[in-house]
This record gives structure tokens, C-alpha cells and sequence, in this order.
């Protein structure tokens, strides 16, 4: 495809549900970035691979996130025992090299997660 | 933590109005970016800055770096309703982007 996907756009989840949210990155691309993004406001860092690895993980905010990227590719993003307050969009950002300070982050369009 | 903050929070302008939004931060940032986001929408990247007093033009917008590298701003000339959006600035560090709090812009036509 031509830029990042992410699936679903949409989530509805009852609290105390398990969900998963699908990354698909531009083909070739080594870094990847997830944020959680509230309403009106910026993303904030959730996690960053480079391939495969997980590198930084600082923003998760509990225990319960959890996110993977096995191949280098696609990447999922876990949240165990959902909460109210875990509502909001969640971001994926692919970028073509290792993170230098110039590159293009291009984001998908995001997932909405509503927790009810 | 790194913070960056964006003023004002909302700006609601007639079309053809100038406006101009800060960032500022008390870190030292090795480049800084400004990105637009549309509702339904991830963040497109605009430009980005890297030297210190750095001006970068993209037709009617302007961005400045300050020199010490730690505030930018974006500068609309004559808005247009199609500038409508949430306008992020990100700081970059090694193997780190630091999102601002973002500043909602309505250009009412």
C-alpha cells in the first residue's frame, strides 16, 4: 500500500475487555512509533521499534499495553483489561530509517478505541 | 519529561486574517517539526527545522526556529479556510519525538 493502515478505525470495547490494534507500515520502513493521542490534544509516545526490537517502551502507561512487531513489519498493539480511561485515538508512525532527527514520520490514520 | 507548549490552545479567525502560534520548550531540541492534523486523520508533516534561527517559507506559512533551538513558530499569512486544523509541533532528539500540546485553528470563510 501506499502509506500506513491501521485497523480497526474503530473499537467499541466493555471495560475488562482485551483488544488489539493492527499496524500495517510503509513496506520497508525500520522504525515504528505508537502514541495515544486524547481529543484536540497532541500524541504522546507510547513505544518505538526499529525492525524488530522494541527499543523504547517509556510511554506505556501500565502493565496492561503491550506491543510487538515479531517480523520487522506489521506491529499490534495490546491492551489487556481495558479501562475508561484507556478511550482514545491511538497513532501509528512508520519512518524509512533509524530515527535520524530530520526523518519523515508518516502517520496512519489512527484507531479510535471508546471503552464503555 | 520534555514538554513543549503551544499558545494559544484555539484560534478562531476570519478568512484572510494572519495568526501566528508558538511552541516553546525549556529543552534543547536537535531539529523541530510542524505537522497539520484533520479530523478522522493521522498528522502530515509540514517542515522541518533544524539550525538555530532557522526561517523555512512553504507558501503562505512561515516557521522560525529560535536560536537556541528550543521554541519555534508558525506564522499563517491571509488564512484560508482550507488551513482549518490541529497544527502539532514535535521536537526531536536521538531516538525521540516529543509531541507538543497543539493549537485547534478554525478560519471562518
Amino acid at each position: 500500500g501506499a502509506g500506513v493502515s491501521q485497523s480497526p478505525r474503530y473499537k467499541v470495547a466493555k471495560r475488562g475487555q482485551d483488544v488489539a490494534l493492527r499496524c500495517d507500515p510503509i513496506s520497508g520502513h525500520v522504525s515504528l512509533f505508537w502514541y495515544q493521542q486524547a481529543l484536540g490534544q497532541g500524541p504522546e509516545f507510547l513505544t518505538y521499534f526499529q525492525n524488530e526490537a522494541q527499543l523504547d517502551k517509556s510511554g506505556l502507561p501500565s502493565d496492561r499495553f503491550f506491543a510487538e512487531r515479531p517480523e520487522g513489519s506489521v506491529s499490534t498493539l495490546k491492551i489487556q483489561r481495558t479501562q475508561q480511561e484507556d478511550s482514545a485515538v491511538y497513532l501509528c508512525a512508520s519512518s524509512l530509517g533509524k530515527l535520524q532527527y530530520q526523518e519523515t514520520q508518516y502517520f496512519g490514520p489512527g484507531t479510535r478505541l471508546l471503552v464503555l | 519529561t520534555q514538554l513543549l507548549e503551544q499558545s494559544p490552545q484555539f484560534l478562531s479567525i476570519q478568512e484572510g486574517e494572519n495568526l501566528t502560534v508558538y511552541c516553546n520548550s525549556s529543552s534543547v531540541f536537535s531539529s523541530l517539526q510542524w505537522y497539520r492534523q484533520e479530523p478522522g486523520e493521522g498528522p502530515v508533516l509540514l517542515v522541518t527545522v533544524v539550525t538555530g534561527g532557522e526561517v523555512k517559507k512553504l507558501k503562505r506559512l512561515t516557521f522560525q526556529f529560535g536560536d537556541a533551538r528550543k521554541d519555534s513558530s508558525l506564522h499563517i499569512t491571509a488564512a484560508q479556510p482550507g488551513d482549518t486544523g490541529l497544527y502539532l509541533c514535535a521536537g526531536r532528539g536521538y531516538q525521540k519525538v516529543t509531541f507538543g500540546t497543539g493549537t485547534k485553528l478554525q478560519v471562518i470563510p
